[in-house]
C-alpha cells in the first residue's frame, strides 16, 4: 500500500529560479490538493483538483505559481521567479470523494521543505 | 468565516499522563467534520482522528478521544496514557459540506517528558 509521495523532498534554491514539485496521490483517489505551510503555521490550502480539472485556487496562489494535474494521477505545483517568501512545506494530499462527505480524510504526504535564498 | 482556534502554543505533559488539546471553532454551515492530525519532525500529517457534525456519540480510536461539545463549538483531542512517541505539533482541522478543503489551526506543540 504506498501512500502520498512528493519529490523532491527538500530544495534549496536561489531567489528567481523557478522551481517545481511532483505529488503522486494514493492510485485512483480522485482528489489531489496542494497546502503551504510556513514556519508555526498550519497549512494553508492552494488549490485542488479533481481529476484533471481543477476546481479551486485560493487568492494565496499568485500568478507566479501553476499547477498541473494533466492525466488525472500525478501533479506539479511550478512557482516561477521564486521570492524568498516562498519558502515553506509545500504539502500535497489525496482522498476520493464522492458526493457530501465532510467525513472524508485528506491523505498528505511527506511534503516538499523550499528554501529560497 | 470559517476558522479553527488553538489557544496552546505548545503544552508539556510526563510520560503516562492524560492530555488535553484545545480547539474551538466557528462556522455558519450545519454540515461539517472535524480533524486532528499529528505531524512529527519528519513534516508528514498523519490522521488521527474525525468527529461528524450530526454524530451522536464522541468519537475514538485507540487512545485518541474527542471531547465535542457541539454548542460551546469545541473539539479537545484527549490522548490517554502519553508516550514518547506522541510527541508531536497537532493540528485541529474543519471541513464544511460545502467546501472541499481543510482548514487548520496553528496547532499545538506537545512535549512528553521521560
Amino acid at each position: 500500500d504506498t501512500g502520498v509521495s512528493q519529490d523532491p523532498r527538500h530544495k534549496i534554491t536561489k531567489r528567481g529560479q523557478n522551481v517545481t514539485f511532483r505529488c503522486d496521490p494514493i492510485s485512483e483517489h480522485n482528489r489531489l490538493y496542494w497546502y503551504r505551510q510556513t514556519l508555526g503555521q498550519g497549512p494553508e490550502f492552494l488549490t485542488y483538483f479533481q481529476n484533471e480539472a481543477q476546481l479551486e485556487k485560493s487568492r494565496l496562489l499568485s500568478d507566479r505559481f501553476s499547477a498541473e494535474r494533466p492525466k488525472g494521477s500525478f501533479s506539479t505545483l511550478e512557482i516561477q521567479r521564486t521570492e524568498q517568501g516562498d519558502s515553506a512545506m509545500y504539502l500535497c494530499a489525496s482522498n476520493h470523494r464522492r458526493g457530501y462527505e465532510p467525513q472524508e480524510t485528506q491523505y498528505f504526504g511527506p511534503g516538499t521543505r523550499l528554501l529560497v535564498l | 468565516a470559517q476558522k479553527i482556534t488553538q489557544t496552546q502554543p505548545g503544552m508539556f505533559v510526563q510520560e503516562k499522563e492524560a492530555v488535553t488539546l484545545d480547539c474551538t471553532y466557528d462556522t455558519s454551515d450545519p454540515s461539517y467534520g472535524l480533524f486532528w492530525y499529528k505531524q512529527p519532525s519528519s513534516g508528514e500529517m498523519i490522521f488521527l482522528i474525525y468527529q461528524g457534525s450530526y454524530d451522536q456519540q464522541n468519537a475514538t480510536e485507540g487512545r485518541y478521544s474527542l471531547n465535542f461539545q457541539k454548542a460551546r463549538k469545541s473539539a479537545n483531542l484527549v490522548i490517554s496514557a502519553s508516550q514518547l512517541g506522541d510527541s508531536a505539533m497537532y493540528f485541529c482541522a474543519m471541513r464544511t459540506n460545502r467546501d472541499d478543503k481543510i482548514i487548520f489551526g496553528k496547532g499545538t506543540r506537545l512535549h512528553i517528558l521521560p
